[in-house]
């Protein structure tokens, strides 16, 4: 079975800038999570999706968006970009929507803001 | 919230030696998973090990086993014969029960497997 991708795996924007990053998960996997580490704040939780909802948010503000589609892959947004959003973004795969299953990282997103 | 607090940023350890990670964790949940990931130099994220609360019995994964004190809310990580291959960046993580697989990270420990 193929693991968690995600692409782009580096990208370079400018401030002011927007940018969408893509998550494909594990086939048949239903949960898509996402996470932002940077070195100062390290894993930060971003959201959560389940059958194309969005489960849970975590304290990012209104500029960080997602969604998920149909065949479960996700994508994230950032508006208006920010020096401070330079980070490498993880997205997470797990089968069902419960805490006892595994989740399966994918390789990440370095997205850096100039 | 849930905090997750490692010490010790950085450790060395020879190879084929047992080198031990800390964690805390505060929570007023009774139900919930605990978990050490491992992020080598590849930022490929790995899951090592996995501990529910409810079970008394600490969970062991080949060379990888944990000591979980529920009361002292306390969950340490003990690499046993460490291997070059276990050079990584160590991360513990807090869920909730029925959490919607909100993970809660620590700041993570760095290990270096020296030959």
């Amino acid at each position: 079975k193929a693991g968690v991708t995600q692409t782009p795996r580096y990208l370079i924007k400018t401030r002011g800038q927007q940018v969408t990053l893509s998550c494909s998960p594990i086939s048949g996997h239903r949960s898509v999570s996402w996470y932002q580490q940077t070195p100062g704040q390290g894993l930060q939780f971003l959201f959560e999706y389940f059958s194309e909802t969005q489960r849970n948010k975590g304290n990012f503000p209104g500029r960080f968006s997602g969604r998920q589609f149909s065949n479960s892959r996700s994508e994230m947004n950032v508006s208006t970009l920010e020096l401070g959003d330079s980070a490498l973004y993880l997205c997470a795969s797990s089968l069902h929507g419960q805490s006892s299953y595994e989740q399966y990282f994918g390789p990440g997103t370095r997205l850096t803001v100039t | 919230a849930q905090t997750v607090t490692q010490s010790q940023p950085e450790m060395s350890v020879q190879e084929a030696e047992t080198v031990t990670l800390s964690c805390t964790y505060d929570t007023s949940e009774n139900n919930y998973y605990l978990f050490w990931y491992k992020q080598p130099p590849s930022r490929q994220m790995i899951l090592v090990i996995r501990q529910e609360a409810y079970k008394q019995q600490n969970a062991t994964e080949n060379r990888f086993s944990v000591n979980f004190q529920k009361a002292a809310k306390s969950f340490s990580l003990k690499i046993s014969d460490s291997q070059l291959g276990d050079t990584a960046m160590y991360f513990c993580a807090f869920m909730k029960h029925q959490g919607n697989n909100r993970l809660a990270f620590g700041k993570g420990n760095q290990v270096v497997v020296i030959p």
